[in-house]
């Protein structure tokens, strides 16, 4: 049980455009979702937490209309990272938290995101 | 401010222990994982355990905590070549709280 997927798991895109990254939990109702972003060798940086049915929670230095995010379902947010730049690229990681279980966050496996 | 340090690397021979160090800076920190994380994938919780704990074994796993000096230890016996991976230490202020990770510990496991 506690299942997150992400979809796609890569995407390489060119710059000025845009990529929706999707986030599910499979078997429980998430409440919250968290993405991260994870540069490689580095730690993962929370962006931005988002609660079902209202707005998303943004990190400071987090720029909240380039990472557009949506979470408007109890087992689905998405994460669009609109007028993309190379800088963007990166290893984005979401993750749930069922509203019965919240010690814990389930995370999905990542989307590496390449933007030339 | 919040941070949370790890060394880089830790490479050991299968069948030693190895342990994974971590230290952090906020006291107010109630709750501290550590994740698992193999290569291109996600992060998998192996243990957790609360502020006003000392130590907590699970298998092959004991997490030790001390408080007084923000020490987070993971302590893996009988390592195996599967356990390769990076190591991440996390922690929150609250139940189901905002995570601050440290950097990782890659760890090593040579037959």
């Amino acid at each position: 049980g506690a299942v997150v997927s992400q979809h796609p798991s890569r995407v390489i895109c060119k710059s000025g455009t845009s990529v929706k990254i999707e986030c599910r939990s499979l078997d429980f109702q998430a409440t919250t979702m968290f993405w991260y972003r994870q540069f490689p060798k580095q730690s993962l940086m929370l962006m931005a937490t988002s609660n079902e049915g209202s707005k998303a929670t943004y990190e400071q230095g987090v720029e909240k209309d380039k990472f557009l995010i949506n979470h408007a379902s109890l087992t689905l947010s998405t994460l669009t990272v609109t007028s993309a730049h190379p800088e963007d690229s990166s290893f984005y990681i979401c993750s749930a938290q069922s509203r019965t279980d919240t010690y814990e966050q389930y995370f999905g496996p990542g989307t590496r995101l390449t933007v030339t | 401010g919040e941070d949370v340090e790890q060394s880089l690397f830790l490479s050991v021979r299968e069948g030693d222990s190895s342990v994974i160090n971590c230290t952090y800076t906020d006291s107010s920190s109630t709750y501290l994982y550590w994740y698992k994380q193999e290569p291109g994938a996600g992060l998998q919780l192996l243990t957790y355990i609360f502020s006003n704990m000392d130590m907590k074994q699970d298998q092959r796993l004991t997490v030790l905590l001390n408080k007084k000096d923000k020490h987070l230890s993971l302590r893996i016996a009988d390592t195996q070549t599967g356990d390769s991976a990076i190591y991440f230490c996390a922690e929150s202020k609250n139940q189901g709280g905002k995570l601050i990770f440290g950097q990782g510990t890659e760890l090593s496991v040579k037959p």
